[in-house]
């Protein structure tokens, strides 16, 4: 069965701090996709990137950075040089295609990050 | 930009009242999704389309309908709201394919 795992709560971290928000993933298929999601206190949900399972290149943008490992099913999400306007929830998410195309999402519970200035 | 639009941010029912959550998206997507939001629990899939007039349940359909009579629109009821359906409701739309989904700002309702 699909699963994603945010073992991290809550995490607090001192401006400009670098910080790893950690995801695990279960799923039965090997053709599946991966997100990470942000939710500031406004609460919409904001996409920030998808990756297919079939691509394990690292990729930075910004201050942000993810990286995939299928050896270790995780997709990690670090933010370098933290600020504050980076306090939010965030979710990690995965799907697989079933005949509709777009299966839904299953998300993990996300982590609250809180930066302090 | 895609835009998700939500008919209400806040909302505030009594219980046994019949309940509508609109949503609206401008990017002509063929899915559309509704979830809710706990404290703890994360987020839940309540039901989603893939097209007009099509319907899946999700992970807690209890309680719930939904309605798509246009592509644009995809419509939450809660026939007889309970307090226990107090939430944060999040709409989402997006293309096929396993592609990311845009989500709404939410509604939060309260059922007193």
């Amino acid at each position: 069965a699909q699963k994603v795992t945010q073992a991290q709560t809550e995490i607090s971290v001192v401006e400009k701090e670098d910080v790893t928000l950690d995801c695990v993933y279960e799923t039965r298929d090997t053709t599946y996709y991966l997100f990470w999601y942000k939710q500031p206190p406004s609460g919409e949900l904001v996409f920030l990137i998808r990756r297919n399972s079939f691509d394990e290149q690292n990729e930075i943008s910004g201050r942000y950075s993810w990286n995939f490992q299928k050896s270790t099913s995780s997709f990690n999400f670090t933010i370098t040089a933290s600020q504050v306007v980076d306090s939010a929830v965030y979710f990690c998410a995965l799907s697989e295609p079933f005949f509709s195309g777009n299966t839904p999402l299953v998300f993990g519970k996300g982590t609250r990050l809180s930066v302090i200035a | 930009d895609v835009k998700v639009t939500q008919s209400s941010r806040y909302l505030v029912k009594r219980t046994g009242e019949k309940v509508f959550l609109e949503c609206v998206q401008d990017m002509d997507h063929e899915n559309m999704f509704w979830y809710r939001q706990d404290p703890g629990l994360g987020l839940r899939l309540i039901y989603f389309s893939y097209d007009v007039k099509m319907k899946e349940k999700g992970d807690i359909p209890e309680g719930y309908s939904v309605s798509r009579e246009k592509k644009e629109r995809f419509s939450l009821i809660l026939e007889s709201a309970s307090t226990n359906q107090t939430s944060m409701y999040l709409c989402a739309s997006g293309p096929p394919r396993g592609y990311e989904q845009y989500f709404g700002p939410g509604t939060r309702l309260t059922v007193t």
